[in-house]
């Protein structure tokens, strides 16, 4: 089966830029979603197609897909940011896998 | 603006069967796919499965013996069964939509529900 694997966490102050990582087996030849979920909520989409932003998505969120990583970006890190965060793809033989997730700390 | 709402049982026994519905409203119903998800507390989400107004149905192989959804399009509804629950199907489900390609994003989610399975 497709594994994706994401850090566990992720610390940034506020201002700066939190880079998110999702390690995956020539994942860079796969679409890439990427969900934002708070706590007591659920995922709400933030990029797709590795780098398309949903609307209503501020531009301070980017995505990048080569290789073997795909990167979720957050540039100008505001404290609302602050949620756990997951990839996810379409594989042909294991349907749709998430990645292990991410909490992101806003300092 | 699509809306979808979620219902079903939240404290079942173990070899309970788990029924959950989620209703839409709001768009259109034929033009989707309609997907279940789940995350057990704490922990992060796994696909389940999904199906469309064709009646076609995947599932996540690792429950593949378990899992039936069924789709209702004169009622705009998709249902959820999982059989013989134990203590690992305790989680939050989610409802969800995405569009016809097969790497299109979850789009629309509903609220979750919490569904406990203890004796």
């Amino acid at each position: 089966s497709y594994v994706l694997t994401q850090p566990p966490s992720v610390s940034v102050a506020p201002g700066q830029t939190a880079r998110i990582t999702c390690g995956g087996n020539n994942i860079g030849g796969k679409s890439v979603n990427w969900y934002q979920q708070k706590p007591g909520q659920a995922p709400v989409l933030v990029v797709y197609d590795d780098a398309d932003r949903p609307s209503g998505i501020p531009e301070r969120f980017s995505g990048s897909n080569s290789g073997n990583t795909a990167t979720l970006t957050i540039t100008r890190v505001e404290a609302g940011d602050e949620a756990d965060y997951y990839c996810q793809v379409w594989d042909s033989s294991s349907e749709y896998v998430f990645g292990t997730g991410t909490e992101v700390t806003v300092l | 603006q699509v809306q979808l709402q979620l219902w079903g049982a939240g404290l079942l026994k173990p070899s309970e069967t788990l029924s959950l519905t989620c209703s839409v409203s709001g768009g259109s119903f034929s033009a989707f796919y309609w997907i279940w998800i789940r995350q057990p507390p704490g922990k992060g989400l796994e696909w389940l499965g999904e199906s469309n107004h064709g009646g076609r149905p995947k599932y996540n192989p690792s429950l593949k013996s378990r899992v039936i959804i069924s789709v209702d399009m004169s009622k705009k509804q998709f249902s959820l069964n999982l059989s013989s629950v134990t203590a690992a199907d305790t989680a939050v489900y989610y409802c969800a939509r995405r569009d016809l390609p097969a790497a299109s994003p979850f789009d629309d989610w509903a609220q979750g529900t919490l569904v406990t399975v203890s004796s």
